[in-house]
């Protein structure tokens, strides 16, 4: 079955340090990989998706189908970065519905 | 476009009994997805629907049942409340179905059952 596996549910780094969000899926096709942040008290929103390989407010992610990863990462933490985040994968079966990981969440200290 | 739109916000139920949330999409989208996040868990995919068809449902039980209007907005269903239905609803839209099409989250619903 597809899954999505984020193995740490708390994150905590000190301001201008590298971030590295952890997130790999099980699935033999060709999905579509997405990070999903939700800061305090606001909703669910994209931060970016692997087909348009974009860098979003400095976060970047590859999507290695090797090892079935799609790790998060950010050369240089800023405290606003604190937040949930959420790993998630479509796939032609799912018709656009997503399989969200369980999240992880970062803080980020001053 | 104050984006989607989810009522109640709030609301406490009984077990057995029966609630209904609501979802109003982004103007112009078409498609409506339903989820169920559990506090700790990350959003579970319960229904999604476009124009006015079921396309897809996740792995919930029949007591989950939904629908879309013409109007494109969408309720959810839930009967027999059970302790384990506690959770924060989730309702994404879409301009249509499909994998290339991003979805749009609205605030939730959360749903308390005592």
């Amino acid at each position: 079955a597809q899954r999505v596996t984020q193995p740490e549910k708390l994150l905590s780094v000190f301001k201008g340090a590298p971030v590295e969000l952890k997130c790999n899926y099980s699935y033999s096709g060709s999905p579509e990989l997405f990070w999903y942040v939700q800061y305090s008290r606001q909703r669910l929103q994209l931060l970016l998706r692997h087909i348009s390989r974009e860098s979003i407010k400095g976060f970047t992610a590859d999507l290695n189908k090797g090892e079935t990863s799609f790790h998060l990462k950010k050369p240089f933490a800023q405290e606003e970065d604190s937040a949930m985040y959420y790993c998630a994968l479509s796939y032609g079966g799912s018709q656009g519905n997503l399989i969200f990981g369980k999240g992880t969440k970062l803080s980020v200290k001053p | 476009d104050a984006g989607v739109t989810q009522s109640p916000t709030h609301l406490i139920k009984t077990r057995g009994q029966h609630v209904t949330l609501r979802c109003s999409p982004i103007s112009g989208h078409k498609s409506v997805s339903w989820y169920q996040q559990v506090l700790g868990q990350g959003p579970q995919f319960i229904f999604q629907y476009y124009e006015k068809e079921e396309r897809g449902r996740g792995n919930f039980p029949d007591r989950f049942s939904a629908r879309q209007f013409p109007n494109y907005s969408s309720e959810l269903n839930v009967n027999a409340l059970l302790l384990g239905d506690s959770a924060l609803y989730l309702c994404a839209s879409s301009l249509v179905w499909g994998m290339s099409y991003e979805q749009y989250f609205g605030p939730g619903t959360r749903l308390t059952v005592t």
